[in-house]
């Protein structure tokens, strides 16, 4: 089983700022097969980027992804009130798939 | 419009057996695998399993082997995960999803004596 890692457990930054969120794999993630989701909550996580780098129907573009192997990152160029939440980096390129911890990003 | 509708929450005791449901619309059922996800209050989200509506073939996460059962009926195009055995750490919201596009509203489920 793929086990996920990320870091920073909370992040703590203001609206405007730029936010970089890293999730490291225990082994290779096959084909970058890793999404990044943001929960709010109450909610069902949402969908923000797929194969390490896509971005999802309706994301803005100030979310972006990066990464390859066993590190991979997500970026949020600059935040706006509505993305503070946790987010979630998650691999499904192995039969069992697997979740990191979850960021929390909260306002400074 | 692709839609995965849970069915609701659920009270349980401590050894009982707690079986959801979801039914999906807006998609060819057979066309990809349905998972299912716990979230216990205020942690983080931890995959159980899933099946391939094609063949009932599944693979479960070794936390919950021998307890989680997912099934898909093709006739109503609806996925199920029954969990037995429940405990108290078993309180949890749990999620359908097609990883990594679409998820289900969330069913909770409390174990409690």
């Amino acid at each position: 089983e793929i086990v996920l890692t990320q870091s920073p457990g909370t992040l703590s930054l203001s609206p405007g700022e730029r936010a970089t969120l890293s999730c490291r794999a225990s082994q290779s993630v096959s084909s970058s097969y890793l999404a990044w989701y943001q929960q709010k909550p109450g909610q069902a996580p949402r969908l923000l980027i797929y194969g390490a780098s896509s971005r999802a129907t309706g994301i803005p573009d100030r979310f972006s992804g990066s990464g390859s192997g066993t590190d991979f990152t997500l970026t949020i160029s600059r935040l706006e009130p509505e993305d503070f939440a946790v987010y979630y980096c998650q691999q499904y390129g192995s039969s069992r798939y697997s979740f990191g911890q979850g960021t929390k990003l909260e306002i400074k | 419009e692709v839609q995965l509708v849970q069915s609701g929450a659920e009270v349980k005791k401590p050894g009982a057996t707690v079986k959801i449901s979801c039914k999906v619309s807006g998609y060819t059922f057979t066309d990809y695998y349905m998972h299912w996800v716990q979230q216990a209050p205020g942690k983080g989200l931890e995959w159980m399993g899933l099946v391939d509506p094609e063949d009932g073939e599944t693979i479960y996460a070794e936390k919950f082997q021998g307890r989680v059962t997912i099934t898909a009926d093709t006739s109503t195009d609806t996925a199920y995960m029954e969990l037995s055995s429940l405990r108290s750490e078993d309180t949890a919201v749990y999620y359908c999803a097609t990883l990594p596009s679409h998820w289900g509203q969330g069913t909770l489920v409390t174990v409690s004596s």
